[in-house]
């Protein structure tokens, strides 16, 4: 099991830039969520999928967020155009299909936009 | 709409010596409850979890916690830390919904 996997680990931008993180879920969870860390905020959900499917999108932010999942092993968080209040560390989580399932974190994208 | 609250932002204890992290959650229905350690630059990691049956859950690390419904409580307890055990942990409650709520996490220092 190779756990969550995201790209890139780090990430600098200028503002206006188009940001892409990415995110590979674990094989056979059905649930995939896109966290955002920051120190003033905590940990806030951003959108949820469910068997590829947005569930719950009322935690992103902006019309500059988006996301896909365009497959059971891939979703996309995209931010276009960035701004510096943008800088955090993004996660990506999954979950097998069972609301009593833990989450499973990947080690997070950390976006720095200048 | 579900809570959670971890009352302690920074805890410092000695090592070898005991722990104790607190959490309060609101949730109108039986609570499904997690403890996470993140670790710097990763993600968050599974301690343990409650459903339901016995109130005193053991996780990993020699973790345990145990769910009090009369205080609303889900405390995080260790009888001796270890130096690796410095990091932040949060505790989540999770909702019919599939989403889990998280605290704002409390940061462990621990002193050699």
């Amino acid at each position: 099991d190779a756990g969550v996997i995201q790209s890139p680990r780090h990430e600098v931008t200028e503002m206006g830039q188009e940001v892409t993180l990415r995110c590979k879920p674990i094989s056979g969870h059905n649930s995939l969520f896109w966290y955002r860390q920051t120190m003033m905020r905590g940990l806030e959900l951003l959108i949820y999928f469910n068997n590829n499917v947005p569930i719950d999108d009322s935690g992103m932010p902006e019309d500059r967020f988006s996301a896909k999942m365009p497959n059971a092993s891939f979703s996309t968080l995209k931010i276009q155009p960035s701004e510096p209040r943008d800088s955090a560390v993004y996660f990506c989580a999954s979950q097998r299909n069972s609301y009593n399932s833990p989450l499973h974190f990947g080690n997070g994208t950390r976006l720095t936009v200048t | 709409a579900q809570s959670v609250t971890q009352p302690d932002i920074h805890i410092t204890v000695s090592e070898g010596a005991s722990l104790e992290l607190r959490c309060n959650y609101s949730y109108g229905a039986t609570p499904y409850l997690f403890w996470y350690v993140q670790s710097p630059g990763q993600g968050l990691q599974l301690l343990l979890k409650y459903f339901s049956g016995d109130t005193l859950v053991q996780g990993i690390k020699g973790f345990e916690a145990e769910f009090k419904r009369s205080q609303s409580s889900f405390n995080l307890r260790k009888p001796s830390v270890h130096w690796s055990d410095a990091a932040e942990y949060f505790c989540a409650v999770d909702t019919n919904a599939g989403k889990s709520t998280f605290g704002d996490g409390t940061t462990l220092t621990v002193k050699p």
